[in-house]
């Protein structure tokens, strides 16, 4: 069936490196994904998002890296903090009929080592 | 302007009894989905509501039941609660269903012994 998932469940960087995630998906048909942190008993928190239109988009010390080749995408934390220390997620944002749900992977544990 | 607001925050019950959960969704959000979050996973699909209806639903069974009221908050339940059920149940605003950017409460910690 169609999934989201992982690389690697957990990765760890010094505190000002720079951080990349990644992430793979299987359906060919999703438009949209967004990533998420989750911060021990927090619920997800919105990082950033892009479309299937695009291959980069860029935040405040986020990019998202999209290749619909390989059906993969990226993450990139630019010199990390401690308190980027958290779960991330992507998520597929499917539609359904008229509803759209997302379907999100299992996370990565990211540890920022001082 | 208030995120989403869950409650109760945590959630004890017994096998077999049933739980109602609650949310409001962001201020000017029609919409709001229902997420049950297993510990070391993520986040699985049960529904979605738009302006009172379901629009969409997951692969829950149909212990699981919901609804949305006129002021767009949303409640959910479950019957016949199973040791499986424990988990941490999110809710999730958007403005529409057009509008795909979904933002996430704190969420309820729900624990059946």
């Amino acid at each position: 069936g169609e999934s989201v998932g992982l690389h690697l469940p957990t990765l760890s960087v010094q505190e000002g490196d720079n951080s990349i995630i990644n992430c793979a998906y299987s359906n060919s048909a999703s438009d949209y994904f967004i990533w998420y942190k989750q911060e021990s008993g927090k619920g997800p928190q919105f990082i950033i998002d892009i479309r299937s239109n695009m291959d980069k988009r860029q935040g405040q010390r986020v990019t998202v890296l999209l290749n619909k080749t390989v059906k993969h995408l990226s993450l990139q934390i630019a010199a990390t903090q401690p308190g980027d220390s958290a779960v991330y997620f992507c998520a597929e944002n499917i539609l359904g009929g008229s509803a759209r749900q997302l379907t999100f992977g299992s996370g990565t544990q990211l540890t920022v080592l001082p | 302007d208030a995120g989403v607001t869950q409650s109760p925050t945590h959630l004890i019950k017994t096998r077999g009894q049933h739980v109602t959960l609650r949310c409001s969704p962001i201020s000017g959000h029609k919409s709001v989905s229902w997420y049950q979050q297993v510990l070391g996973q993520g986040p699985q699909f049960i529904f979605q509501y738009y302006e009172k209806e379901e629009r969409g639903r997951g692969n829950f069974p149909d212990r699981f039941s919901a609804r949305q009221f006129p002021n767009y908050s949303s409640e959910l339940n479950v019957n016949a609660l199973l040791l499986g059920d424990s988990a941490l149940y999110l809710c999730a605003s958007s403005r529409g269903l057009a509008q795909e950017t979904q933002y996430f409460g704190p969420g309820t910690r729900l624990l059946v012994l």
